[in-house]
């Protein structure tokens, strides 16, 4: 069974740091790999989508990347702000399910 | 598009009631899935569909769960008898099935 972690759980940092996010699983034959942002109490907003047969993805200030071979991926934030903070989770597919990892609780403080 | 609808948003019911929480898809979408979410043990897939069929229903928890999807747009997650260890955020989350996903606001279940 697929397994997803990500480390690390929490996270705070300066206002205009740039940081990364982590995350592994276990079974490389994945379909895709997608991040996630959750505000409190809300549900879940899909930042990046990186299908099996890219290396990265941008969007904005966000850098996905994915490494199948090693079972890792990675999510840059450059020049973090307050807005940014939020809990931000990476799910791998197989076929069409998505398996989440607990997430990073990220607070970037002004 | 309104995106997917959940609802109610908050429920709150005494144990052993019966409880069903509902999701509209986003139209055209053609998969479809149920999570739970608490502090303890995160996301979990409860099941997905595919063009109205279960596909994989192993993350149901017992038999008390129950999930249906009448129609191509419409699903229910029914939960009875409920009990306290059920109170969690219950997110639904369509897909075209390409491996995008949107999930709704969730249902904030509360079991006392």
């Amino acid at each position: 069974k697929q397994e997803v972690t990500q480390i690390p759980a929490a996270l705070s940092v300066p206002e205009g740091e740039n940081l990364v996010l982590n995350c592994s699983f276990t079974d490389s034959a994945i379909y895709n790999l997608q991040w996630f942002r959750q505000d409190p109490g809300k549900g879940l907003t899909s930042l990046l989508l990186i299908q099996s047969s890219q290396r990265e993805q941008t969007s904005g200030r966000l850098n996905a990347s994915l490494d199948k071979s090693s079972g890792r991926s990675t999510l840059y934030i450059a020049a973090s702000q307050p807005g940014d903070s939020a809990t931000y989770l990476c799910a791998v597919s197989e076929t069409n399910d998505m398996r989440f990892g607990a997430g990073t609780r990220l607070t970037v403080k002004p | 598009d309104a995106g997917v609808i959940q609802s109610p948003r908050h429920e709150v019911t005494e144990m052993g009631q019966e409880v069903t929480l509902r999701c509209k898809l986003i139209s055209g979408h053609n998969s479809l899935f149920w999570y739970r979410q608490t502090m303890m043990r995160g996301l979990e897939l409860l099941i997905y569909f595919n063009n109205n069929v279960p596909i994989d229903d192993s993350g149901m928890p017992e038999d008390r769960f129950s999930a249906k999807m009448p129609n191509a747009s419409f699903s229910t997650l029914k939960i009875q008898p409920s009990e306290p260890r059920d109170s969690a955020v219950y997110f639904c989350a369509s897909s075209t099935g390409q491996g995008d996903a949107f999930f709704g606001q969730g249902t904030r279940l509360t079991v006392v």
